[in-house]
């Protein structure tokens, strides 16, 4: 167990609706990444928070959006859904926003019909 | 910002085998770290290897910096090593994003 916990684990929604994930990173880890894993794409950087600061954002596209909150849990906001976002979702926390291991949590599997 | 690449893209062991998995980057780096995703998809961090060797039980892990690539060494693999392994660095070397770049993976499968 990484320490890392993601809600929910799976699920189905259509296209158009709106979805959030959860990420709780490991105590003590101040930073959080979003990653999404499609068999096309592989493993994507999507947006990293450190201590509520936004640190660095990857290729998220702009129904998407994240916010880092006080007590350093994380959310992923996918709106206006497609086909194509169906995808493994992954958060994943370390330390310190630079040179630190990254563990990653269970992720969320989105299936978008 | 860098490139990461792994080879081989696939392998496949017999039970009680060794293996050495690579992974070339384009760009001096500061921070490189090895993850197995298991075949239920979970992602675990194996090692965090700017330079030098780690060992932890079966795996070892070298990187040289300096010529640009780590590689993964498994020894007396077993069914559970199966999964795919990633290796990540980060985008810019000294940079000010601590976000990791994903090699494409090494799918492993270790057969009885």
């Amino acid at each position: 167990d990484s320490g890392v916990t993601q809600t929910p684990k799976h699920l189905i929604t259509a296209t158009g609706q709106r979805v959030t994930l959860r990420c709780s990173p490991r105590s003590g880890d101040l930073s959080v990444y979003w990653y999404q894993q499609s068999l096309d794409q592989g493993l994507q950087f999507l947006i990293q928070y450190y201590n509520g600061e936004e640190r660095a954002k990857g290729n998220i596209l702009e129904r998407f959006s994240a916010q880092q909150f006080p007590d350093l849990h994380s959310e992923l906001n996918l709106s206006s859904l497609e086909l194509g976002d169906s995808a493994l979702y992954f958060c994943a926390s370390s330390v310190q926003w630079l040179g630190s291991p990254l563990h990653f949590g269970n992720g969320t599997r989105l299936t978008v019909t | 910002g860098i490139q990461v690449e792994q080879s081989p893209p696939d392998l496949i062991l017999q039970e009680g085998a060794n293996s050495t998995l690579r992974c070339n980057f384009s760009d001096s780096v500061n921070n490189l770290q090895w993850f197995h995703q298991n075949p239920w998809g979970q992602l675990i961090n194996l090692f965090y290897i700017p330079s030098g060797t780690k060992q932890n039980g079966r795996l070892s892990a070298t990187t040289v910096a300096t010529e640009r690539y780590s590689l993964l060494y498994i020894s007396s693999s077993q069914t559970t090593d199966s999964g795919v392994y990633f290796c990540a660095a980060p985008l810019n070397y000294g940079g000010s994003q601590g976000n990791l770049i994903f090699g494409k993976g090494t799918k492993l499968s270790v057969k009885p």
